[in-house]
């Protein structure tokens, strides 16, 4: 059973491009949610996607960040025009619907993002 | 979500049990204790959760007091790769809740 998987495990970019992250859930798994590390600070969560559905984008920035979840293919978190401060490490998690409703989450090995 | 605080961090020799100690005294009712933690750089790992009674896995145990206020993960027998960040979270379980992670626990392992 092949867990969470992203790609591409490293990505770096110029300022003012675009970043493309990828996430593909364990099977099974119909949650979806992205977390950023910042360089020596802890994780923090940006938003939560069902299959076409994004149901809490709270933690994610106003401008430039967006994130899909389609009916096929992976989840998918966008960032327009790049800057030095979306340096981070990007990370996926799945859930599944669990029998006790605890929906436990597993991590995909994250995508790390250099800004040049 | 309830507050949780943690040591800074904890030292533990190889072969030796780890425990690590979580306090979660605002902790609500309907909120479980998770843990996980974060091998240098990888994404986080999922150990072990409990409402009110003990938990063991293949990973780890996890002692809860009666009262909830507090928790313990034991790791029976440490090796060098359980060296990682340690994160105890308190949350309600339903879908879409957020992990919010604190600053956890450096545990290091050594020989």
């Amino acid at each position: 059973n092949a867990g969470v998987m992203q790609n591409p495990r490293h990505l770096v970019r110029r300022r003012g491009q675009e970043a493309r992250l990828r996430c593909s859930p364990m099977k099974g798994h119909s949650h979806v949610y992205w977390y950023r590390q910042l360089p020596e600070e802890g994780l923090k969560f940006m938003v939560y996607l069902q299959k076409e559905n994004i149901i809490d984008e709270s933690g994610m920035p106003k401008e430039r960040f967006s994130a899909e979840f389609p009916k096929e293919g992976p989840s998918i978190l966008r960032i327009q025009q790049v800057v030095r401060g979306d340096s981070a490490a990007y990370f996926c998690a799945s859930s599944p619907l669990a029998p006790r409703g605890t929906y436990e989450q597993y991590f995909g090995p994250g995508t790390r993002l250099t800004v040049t | 979500d309830a507050k949780t605080t943690q040591p800074t961090s904890m030292d533990c020799a190889e072969g030796r049990a780890a425990n690590l100690p979580c306090n979660h005294s605002t902790i609500s009712g309907n909120e479980y204790v998770y843990w996980y933690r974060q091998i240098h750089s990888q994404g986080p790992q999922y150990i072990i959760h409990g409402l009110k009674n003990n938990e063991t896995n293949e990973m780890a145990s996890l002692i809860i007091t009666e009262d909830r206020k507090s928790s313990t993960l034991i790791l029976p027998h440490a090796t060098l790769r359980d060296t990682a960040v340690y994160y105890c979270i308190v949350r309600v379980t339903q879908a879409g809740t957020a992990l919010i992670f604190g600053k956890g626990t450096t545990l290091s392992v050594s020989s």
